[in-house]
């Protein structure tokens, strides 16, 4: 699986925007860069994907460079309730039984201060 | 309903019972998930299956064992568990890969299982 690199942990004031940046530099063309979060005791949440283009819905923006080697994940105004660890993965979407794995990495915990 | 449904919320037992995780998912999602989940750590992928089908073990032990009796519902039946296997069991489902517009889709994870082993 290609592997992603993020930083262990980020702070960030409430109602400002917070942006989390993600290496990988090994990515595939089939890979499609997912984002999810884990907020405290609860199972993890997807939040956005993208494959090249700038993606956006109602959770977040995800920003992807132009050699797809890193990607940012965008909050527009943190909130107490954005606090959580997120996980970017790469998910290789070619066909194979393999592909069905979505596999996480260690994450960045996000601390959001009021 | 957009929601995986995991029951028992809590679970504590001795190394020498039977127990079964339930998880239930009625948004159509053809492929499920079996993830633990240790403190402070990742989750952790241990069976997937496709139509019914289990088509990924993750190499888990055999007091693990997973049942898809349809396509809605996923097991996992519990015996002779060790303490360290107290952990968040959490259940994912999914569409297939990419569907025929060519959509790739995300998971939809449940709130877990909390498992202590005794």
């Amino acid at each position: 699986d290609a592997k992603t690199t993020q930083p262990n942990s980020m702070e960030s004031n409430e109602e400002e925007p917070v942006h989390l940046p993600c290496n990988h530099s090994t990515i595939s063309g089939t890979d499609y860069i997912h984002w999810y979060r884990q907020l405290p005791s609860q199972g993890p949440e997807y939040v956005i994907h993208g494959l090249t283009s700038n993606v956006n819905n109602r959770m977040a923006s995800l920003a992807i460079a132009e050699d797809r080697k890193s990607s940012t994940l965008i909050l527009h105004r943190a909130t107490l309730r954005d606090a959580a660890v997120y996980y970017c993965i790469l998910r290789d979407v070619s066909s194979g039984g393999s592909n069905y794995k979505l596999t996480f990495g260690k994450g960045t915990l996000l601390t959001v201060n009021p | 309903d957009t929601e995986v449904t995991q029951t028992p919320k809590h679970l504590v037992m001795g190394m020498t019972n039977k127990k079964s995780l339930k998880c239930e998912q009625h948004m159509g999602h053809r492929a499920m998930y079996w993830y633990k989940q240790k403190a402070k750590k990742p989750p952790e992928l241990m069976f997937v299956y496709s139509y019914e089908k289990l088509s990924i073990n993750e190499s888990v032990p055999s007091r693990f064992s997973p049942e898809c009796p349809n396509s809605s519902l996923l097991n996992l039946h519990l015996h002779a568990l060790q303490p360290e296997d107290s952990a968040l069991y959490l259940c994912a489902s999914s569409q297939v890969i990419r569907d025929r517009r060519n959509n790739v889709y995300g998971y939809t994870f449940g709130s877990g299982t909390r498992l202590t082993v005794v």
